[in-house]
């Protein structure tokens, strides 16, 4: 069975600073993993998604990720936060081997970016 | 063009009554999924469609839970008998039809149980 950890609940960056929200999975097969954020009072929004090819990828809003098979981690990250990234981002992992579409959250890093 | 709409935004119930969520999705996307979130919580899996059919119906919590998805469209979740713990933001999600493609939300329902 395919889960996610996302070990932080609450990252805290100041702004201009760089930011990493982390995220680990396990699936038996290849992972499809996405990152999503919530903003306050605002629906689930995709961020960037890795299914295969190169480990970085780049997403909305300057955001980017990096695949590590060997760690199996999907990290996110930012070179300069700013304030409005200010959210809960979510870590969300589906199995390539199984077909499905079944697709399984981490509980959630909120990240706040103090200016 | 329209996203993922989901009706009603807000809905207080009696403990025992029935609720019906509704989805809409976004038109053309094969797949819909249904999670709850409970407040502040992460996303709880319940179940997906691809088309009119769930292959995976692990996610429900119950046998008080039922999902259904017509014309290949709109989704109705029911929860039957419901209980206070049923209190949670309940989600609706879709996407085009490969595990490979992300997934558009709709806003929510904020379910309530006295």
């Amino acid at each position: 069975a395919q889960s996610v950890a996302q070990p932080e609940d609450q990252v805290n960056v100041a702004e201009g600073n760089p930011l990493t929200v982390k995220c680990t999975y396990s699936v038996s097969g290849n992972p499809y993993l996405f990152w999503y954020v919530q903003y306050p009072n605002r629906g689930l929004q995709f961020l960037l998604k890795y299914i295969t090819g190169d480990n970085l990828v780049k997403g909305s809003y300057g955001f980017e990720a990096e695949f590590n098979k060997s760690q199996t981690s999907f990290h996110l990250k930012k070179p300069s936060a700013l304030v409005s990234d200010s959210a809960l981002y979510f870590c969300a992992v589906r199995d390539s081997n199984t077909g499905g579409f079944k697709t399984i959250f981490g509980a959630g890093t909120r990240l706040f970016v103090k200016a | 063009g329209a996203g993922v709409s989901q009706s009603p935004s807000n809905k207080v119930t009696e403990k025992g009554k029935d609720v019906e969520l509704r989805c809409d999705p976004i038109s053309g996307h094969t797949a819909l999924y249904w999670y709850r979130q409970s407040l502040g919580q992460g996303l709880e899996f319940l179940i997906y469609f691809q088309g009119n059919s769930a292959p995976d119906k692990s996610g429900l919590p119950s046998d008080r839970f039922s999902a259904e998805r017509t014309g290949g469209s709109v989704s109705t979740l029911t929860i039957q008998r419901t209980q206070q713990e049923d209190s949670a933001v309940y989600l609706c999600a879709s996407s085009l039809g490969f595990p490979s493609n992300e997934q558009f939300f709709g806003p929510g329902t904020r379910l309530t149980v006295l």
